[in-house]
């Protein structure tokens, strides 16, 4: 069955410190993955997606993710954190063989403090 | 740039009474999802519409049914509602199915209270 993992609740990092938010997946095929991220009081917000090619991602405020086949990882990462990146952050794969349907994880919520 | 608009934020509602959620986007869509969102639970889809008029059950459409009559919007009905339906509501739509084209925008959500 396709799933997605995201092993950690809650992400604790101080601002200026590089942040990690991590997303393993399963899926039957080759797979297409997402980032989107929830500020408070928001709806999702799209960050960045891997379809093919490099392994390396760039997104949105400055996020990029790696994608490791062999891992089945898509971790979400930044340089450095900013206060304003607390939010909560979900990972979500598609099977290219399906169609419409994203499988999501349960969510991260991050914490940057000042 | 693409809006998806919801009709409520909040919403409170009592127990077997019949709920309209309203989503509406203007970027000429032809995907449209319903999900609700609990926490530690992720996204969980409801259904999801490739067209008008066309629909599709996702993983837990029990207790609830939509319709799309119209290509910019897409209604989430709770046909008698109860308490284990209190959540918040996103509505979503992506502009085709093909992997440049499925990024799939959202509304800011409705959080849905059953009393």
């Amino acid at each position: 069955a396709q799933s997605v993992a995201q092993p950690e609740d809650q992400v604790n990092v101080a601002e200026g410190n590089p942040l990690t938010v991590k997303c393993t997946y399963s899926v039957s095929g080759n797979p297409y993955l997402f980032w989107y991220v929830q500020y408070p009081n928001r709806g999702l917000q799209f960050l960045l997606k891997y379809i093919t090619g490099d392994n390396l991602v760039k997104g949105s405020y400055g996020f990029e993710a790696e994608f490791n086949k062999s891992q089945t990882s898509f971790h979400l990462k930044k340089p450095s954190a900013l206060v304003s990146d607390s939010a909560l952050y979900f990972c979500a794969v598609r099977d290219k063989d399906s169609n419409y349907q994203l499988i999501w994880g349960a969510g991260t919520k991050l914490i940057i403090k000042p | 740039d693409v809006k998806v608009t919801q009709s409520s934020r909040y919403l409170v509602k009592r127990t077997g009474e019949k709920v309209f959620l309203e989503c509406v986007q203007d970027m000429d869509h032809e995907n449209m999802f319903w999900y609700r969102q609990d926490p530690g639970l992720g996204l969980r889809l409801i259904y999801f519409s490739y067209d008008v008029k066309m629909k599709e059950k996702g993983d837990i459409p029990e207790g609830y049914s939509v319709s799309r009559e119209k290509k910019e919007r897409f209604s989430l009905i709770l046909e008698s509602a109860s308490t284990n339906q209190t959540s918040m509501y996103l509505c979503a739509s992506s502009l085709e199915s093909g992997p440049s084209t499925d990024t799939q925008y959202f509304g800011p959500g409705t959080r849905l209270t059953v009393l």
